[in-house]
C-alpha cells in the first residue's frame, strides 16, 4: 500500500520561511508532487520532483530524497494569502494525497 | 483552468436516495478522476477513467460506481446514500505524468 505523513498544522509569520515535510511509504515511485489549497477553493498544483534535489518556483521551492522517502515544500517571504492547506501527492500508477498541512500566516 | 466543471455545486440529500454527480470537461482529457475530501483525509480516489467505458476502482470505491460513455462527461453515482457519503467531491483531469487539474468541487450532505 501508500501512505503519507504530514504535519496538520503549521503558524508563521508574513515574511518568514517555513518549511512543510513530507514522508511516504509507497510501492512504485515516479515522483512527488505538492498542492495548495484555500478554504473552499479546489486543489491547484505547484511543483513536482521527480528525481532528487531541490526544485524552484519563485517563492516556493521543493525537494526531494528518494532514498530517504522524504520530501519537503519551503515557502519564503510568507504573505498572508499563503494561508491555506498544503497537500504533497506521490506519483504512481495513480497520484495518492497525503492528509494536509493547513499553514496560517500571522500578521 | 482546464475547463473542468461539476455539477451540481451543492447538494442535500436523504439517506437511501440515489445521487448522480457530473464531470465536465473541454479538453479531451483522456484520464478523469472522482476524489472525496474529508477533514483529516486529505483526498482519497473513489474510481478512476482512462477513456470511454474504461474505468477502474480507487481507494474507496464501495457505494459508489461511475460511467463514462463520452470523453467529455464521467459521471459518479451513489446508489443509494449514506451519511457517511456526506463529503466534498472533487473531479480531476491528468494533464500529464506529474499534474492534476481539479474541478471547482460538489459538497453533498446526506441527511
Amino acid at each position: 500500500g501508500q501512505s503519507l505523513e504530514q504535519p496538520s498544522e503549521v503558524t508563521a509569520v508574513e515574511g518568514a520561511i517555513v518549511q512543510i515535510n513530507c514522508t511516504y511509504q509507497t510501492s512504485g515511485f515516479y515522483g512527488l508532487s505538492w498542492y495548495q489549497q484555500h478554504d473552499g477553493g479546489a486543489p491547484t498544483f505547484l511543483s513536482y520532483n521527480a528525481l532528487d534535489g531541490l526544485e524552484e518556483t519563485g517563492r516556493f521551492s521543493s525537494f526531494l530524497s528518494r532514498s530517504d522517502s522524504y520530501g519537503y515544500l519551503l515557502l519564503q517571504e510568507l504573505q498572508m494569502k499563503d494561508s491555506a492547506s498544503y497537500f504533497c501527492a506521490v506519483i504512481g500508477q495513480n497520484f495518492v494525497f497525503g492528509p494536509g498541512t493547513r499553514l496560517s500566516v500571522l500578521p | 483552468d482546464a475547463g473542468i466543471t461539476q455539477s451540481p455545486r451543492h447538494k442535500v440529500t436523504e439517506t437511501g436516495t440515489p445521487v448522480t454527480l457530473r464531470c465536465h470537461q473541454t479538453e479531451n482529457h483522456r484520464y478523469m478522476y472522482w476524489y472525496r475530501q474529508d477533514p483529516g483525509h486529505g483526498l482519497r480516489l473513489i474510481h478512476y477513467s482512462y477513456g470511454v467505458k474504461d474505468t477502474d476502482k480507487g481507494e474507496v470505491s464501495d457505494g459508489y460506481s461511475v460511467s463514462r460513455s463520452k470523453t467529455e462527461d464521467f459521471l459518479l453515482t451513489l446508489e443509494s446514500a449514506t451519511s457517511s457519503q456526506t463529503s466534498v467531491y472533487f473531479c480531476a483531469i491528468k494533464e500529464n505524468e506529474e499534474t492534476q487539474y481539479f474541478g471547482p468541487g460538489t459538497r453533498l450532505l446526506v441527511l
